[in-house]
């Protein structure tokens, strides 16, 4: 069975860099058309994409992110890891790991993680 | 604001069939497929619905989803209060970057 869990710092303060780990099982990143993305959701709003890395090591950024994100895999631990540089208050939000399909230009999460915490403060 | 646009709220009584729409433009949503993905408050979302209208398994045929140029809709029929819960689609754009909408959220008088 798939599952996704993400660990990673509950508090950090302003300007540090946040790493996040998506740690899974029932599923291999080097299978064709196999990613893993981070989504993140601000308190009371709406789901924002970060990243995806696929089988094939490409990387994709939201755009409006870019510079701060960097998204790697470790295929044989089957781990994720995100880090966002420069934190700040506004990134204070639940930060989600999904398994993501991709089939030509279509791409779709079936499994999520249960979801992490993250808050930004001094 | 999103790029894609949902109503941010919808409602209707149980065993009434709802709509919820969702609009974008010829870089998404005109050139690729979209997502319908369901979350509970407190919970991780949920697909619903991918590649425009196809089910995952265990999700009840009560949800359906259909696309039309640049905006697609997902319908709920035979509404249940376990259906209040916030509807998010999502799609592809061709500056590589995962979209989604702003939400809506439903709730089941």
């Amino acid at each position: 069975q798939v599952t996704l869990r993400e660990t990673g710092p509950a508090l950090v303060k302003p300007t540090q860099t946040l790493t996040l780990t998506c740690s899974f099982s029932g599923f291999s990143l080097t299978t064709s058309g196999m990613c893993v993305s981070w989504i993140r959701q601000s308190p009371g709003k709406a789901l924002e994409w970060l990243a995806l890395i696929d089988w094939d090591d490409y990387e994709y950024y939201n755009t409006s992110l870019k510079t701060r994100l960097t998204i790697s895999k470790d295929t044989s631990e089957n781990q994720v890891v995100l880090t966002m540089t420069n934190m700040d208050p506004v990134d204070t939000a639940t930060y989600y790991c999904a398994r993501t399909h991709n089939y030509g230009d279509e791409y779709y999460s079936d499994y999520w993680g249960q979801g992490t915490l993250v808050t930004v403060s001094s | 604001q999103s790029v894609l646009i949902q109503p941010p709220s919808a409602s209707g009584t149980p065993g009434q069939r709802v709509t919820i729409s969702c609009s974008g433009s010829n870089s998404n949503i005109g050139s690729n497929t979209v997502n319908w993905y369901q979350q509970v408050p407190g919970t991780a979302p949920r697909l619903l619905i991918f590649s425009n209208n196809q089910r995952p398994s265990g999700v009840p045929d009560r949800f359906s989803g259909s696309k039309s140029g640049t905006s697609a809709s997902l319908a709920i029929s035979g509404l249940q209060s376990e259906d209040e819960a916030d509807y998010y689609c999502a799609t592809w754009d061709n500056s590589l970057n995962i979209l989604f909408g702003g939400g809506t959220k439903l709730t089941v008088l």
